[in-house]
């Protein structure tokens, strides 16, 4: 099983809204990853989870706040957002072995539209 | 600065016909490469991988890639393209915990 499912699917949210984008994993990675993606453009990475610590955070607005409960999940907290952060939002994950070569893994995304 | 590029913003084939769509790395050691795809507002499907060895990399779907490190490239290449490969292709750098991505080829495909 190589899926990462991500919950909703779309979202539509008001600048004054508090939500939450779900992210979960079966595969036994131990590290995790939230990119935003704007039409027409690659997939940026915003956050870094590995062994449900934070590791990187690339500079993103506090209005973003992620969460790794588990070690299967990953959530993506939302507030007081702007227009300008709407988005396709991905969830990916990967092996964190470093005697191994490793790739990411995908879910469908959460197409997020801020009104 | 590690970073890939995809030259062709658009291409544009024929079903049937032979596609290749082109990667250039710059890596300071051995590079960790991907070809992703993505159909319009959906998640990255991986295509294929190379880490090391045989320089030519069997992905799924139909899709093989060539790593020349003499060019820096990696590009991806199917031998009859069928419609429903229209999509938008990604070439990216690794490792997985720090990836970054080409800006994209997005292939039509004709009947």
């Amino acid at each position: 099983d190589t899926e990462v499912t991500q919950t909703p699917k779309h979202l539509v949210m008001g600048m004054t809204n508090k939500k939450s984008l779900k992210c979960e994993q079966h595969m036994g990675h131990r590290a995790m990853y939230w990119y935003k993606q704007k039409a027409k453009k690659p997939p940026e990475l915003m956050f870094v989870y590995s062994y449900e610590k934070l590791s990187i955070n690339e500079s993103v607005p506090s209005r973003f706040s992620p969460e790794c409960p588990n070690s299967s999940l990953l959530n993506l907290h939302l507030h007081a957002l702007q227009p300008e952060d709407s988005a396709l939002y991905l969830c990916a994950s990967s092996q964190m072995d470093r005697e191994r070569d490793t790739e990411a893994f995908f879910g469908q995304g959460t197409r997020l539209t801020v009104v | 600065a590690q970073s890939v590029t995809q030259p062709d913003i658009h291409i544009t084939v024929s079903e049937g016909a032979s596609l290749e769509l082109r990667c250039n790395y710059s890596y300071g050691a051995t590079p960790y490469l991907f070809w992703y795809v993505q159909s319009p507002g959906q998640g990255l499907q991986l295509l294929l991988k190379y880490f090391s060895g045989d320089t030519l990399v069997q992905g799924i779907k139909g899709f093989e890639a060539e790593f020349k490190r003499s060019q820096s490239s990696f590009n991806l290449r199917k031998p009859s393209v069928h419609w429903s490969d229209a999509a938008e292709y990604f070439c990216a750098g690794g490792p997985a915990n720090n990836l970054f991505f080409g800006t994209g080829t997005r292939l039509t495909v004709i009947p």
